[in-house]
């Protein structure tokens, strides 16, 4: 079964300084990985895709098949960065039902200032 | 996104009582999901839904029933609340069906059982 693990629960950083939230899974196949960002008390909301290989709010996320990895990366961190952070993919199986998310257990991400 | 509500936004039960979380979509998206949100647990999949009158179990659907008879409306309901179940509940919809786009989820409800 597909699984992600996101082994830091916490993880703090200075104002500035670069951040990577680890993200690694096991999948068959060609997975469609994202991140989700929640932040004090709100509701979840997708911050990237990796089908888009966009950058959001200065954050990136390389898929590594090699190490099976999609760890979520910014260079300089931003007090307002903090946040919990949960990287999920869906199931390996194609078609019909194959919509469900599996979340890692999320990274909360502390920028001091 | 006002476009997926959930109702209450906080709601503090007996145990053993029986309680109803609502959710509403106005997209018209497939595909609605029930998460609970726990210290230590993440994300975990209660129950989700192709469509109306299709659902599925997720990972922990024990003590949970759903149903679907209208496409924008997933309501979420424990049976017998027990204190276990205290935790936040968070509805999402997809309009994907192999989640290209992502989820778009609800602003959660905050249940606590005494």
């Amino acid at each position: 079964a597909q699984r992600v693990t996101q082994p830091e629960k916490l993880l703090s950083v200075f104002k500035g300084a670069p951040v990577e939230l680890k993200c690694n899974y096991s999948y068959s196949g060609s997975p469609e990985l994202f991140w989700y960002v929640q932040y004090s008390r709100q509701r979840l909301q997708l911050l990237l895709r990796h089908i888009s290989r966009e950058s959001i709010k200065g954050f990136t996320a390389d898929l590594n098949k090699g190490e099976t990895s999609f760890h979520l990366k910014k260079p300089f961190a931003q007090e307002e960065d903090s946040a919990m952070y949960y990287c999920a993919l869906p199931p390996n199986r194609s078609g019909a039902g194959s919509y469900q998310l599996t979340f890692g257990k999320g990274t909360k991400l502390s920028v001091i200032p | 996104d006002a476009g997926i509500t959930q109702s209450p936004r906080y709601k503090i039960t007996e145990t053993g009582r029986q309680v109803t979380l609502m959710c509403h979509q106005t997209w018209s998206h497939s595909y609605m999901f029930w998460y609970r949100q726990d210290l230590g647990h993440g994300l975990r999949l209660i129950y989700y839904s192709a469509a109306a009158d299709i659902t599925d179990k997720g990972e922990v659907p024990d003590g949970y029933v759903v149903s679907r008879s209208k496409t924008e409306n997933f309501p979420l309901t424990l049976e017998s609340a027990t204190r276990s179940q205290t935790s936040v509940y968070f509805c999402a919809s997809s309009d994907q069906a192999n989640t290209n786009y992502g989820y778009t989820f609800g602003s959660g409800t905050r249940l606590t059982v005494v």
